[in-house]
């Protein structure tokens, strides 16, 4: 299975931009890129998803590299309630049950 | 949005006894469903899938006979951890899909968090 690798940590101000990066180096050409956060003692959300071109939803923006090797996830005012663990996942566009999560990354956003 | 739901949200449970974990579909249905459980300060792990009509499918290292699943409607699938033991403690997670492609979002459950003495 195609693997992320992600920070473990990042730290933001609030009201201030944050990017998130995700390496994916091993993804194959059928694999979307999908990111979710979970909040503490809740389960995960979903952010946002693309295959190749960038993507905007009101949540977030997706980045992602022209070789697709890696992502970043923007979003564009962080606030305290983003504080939350974001994983980076890539779903098999033939094996899509699989969702694989790696360790992710803690997001703290400072007052 | 679609809408997954658990219950309980949260359970404490005597060692040896067995507990239900119900994971809704709200306002679709789901012929997949997808069972995780994670420990304090880790990832999500995937455990099995849950399929509406036949026998769920277990990853590597999971017991099947340990957590028995069950998909008896196209909204509903339910987790029992039989026999629990305190290192069952944990927090399960399950999820569900609008569609069958790789092109949709996951819906996750709110999670439910047991804790066995």
């Amino acid at each position: 299975d195609a693997k992320t690798t992600q920070p473990n940590s990042m730290e933001s101000n609030e009201e201030e931009p944050v990017h998130l990066p995700c390496n994916h180096s091993t993804i194959s050409g059928t694999d979307y890129i999908h990111w979710y956060r979970q909040l503490p003692s809740q389960g995960p959300e979903y952010v946002i998803h693309g295959l190749t071109s960038n993507v905007n939803n009101r949540m977030a923006s997706l980045a992602i590299a022209e070789d697709r090797k890696s992502s970043t996830l923007i979003l564009h005012r962080a606030t305290l309630r983003d504080a939350a663990v974001y994983y980076c996942i890539l779903r098999d566009l033939y094996n899509f049950n699989k969702f694989y999560f790696g360790s992710g990354t803690k997001l703290n956003v400072k007052p | 949005g679609a809408v997954v739901s658990q219950h309980p949200s949260r359970v404490i449970c005597k060692s040896g006894t067995s507990v239900k974990i119900e994971c809704r579909s709200l306002d679709f249905q789901a012929t997949t469903m997808f069972w995780y459980r994670q420990f304090p300060k880790q990832s999500l792990m995937l455990m099995a899938t849950s399929n509406e009509g036949s026998k769920a499918t277990y990853e590597q290292g999971v017991e099947k006979d340990k957590f028995l699943i069950n998909h008896a409607s196209l909204t509903l699938s339910t987790l029992t951890v039989t026999s629990a033991h305190p290192e069952d403690s944990s927090f399960y997670i399950c999820s569900a899909h609008l569609t069958n492609v790789a092109n949709t979002e996951a819906f996750f459950g709110q999670g439910t968090r047991l804790t066995v003495v």
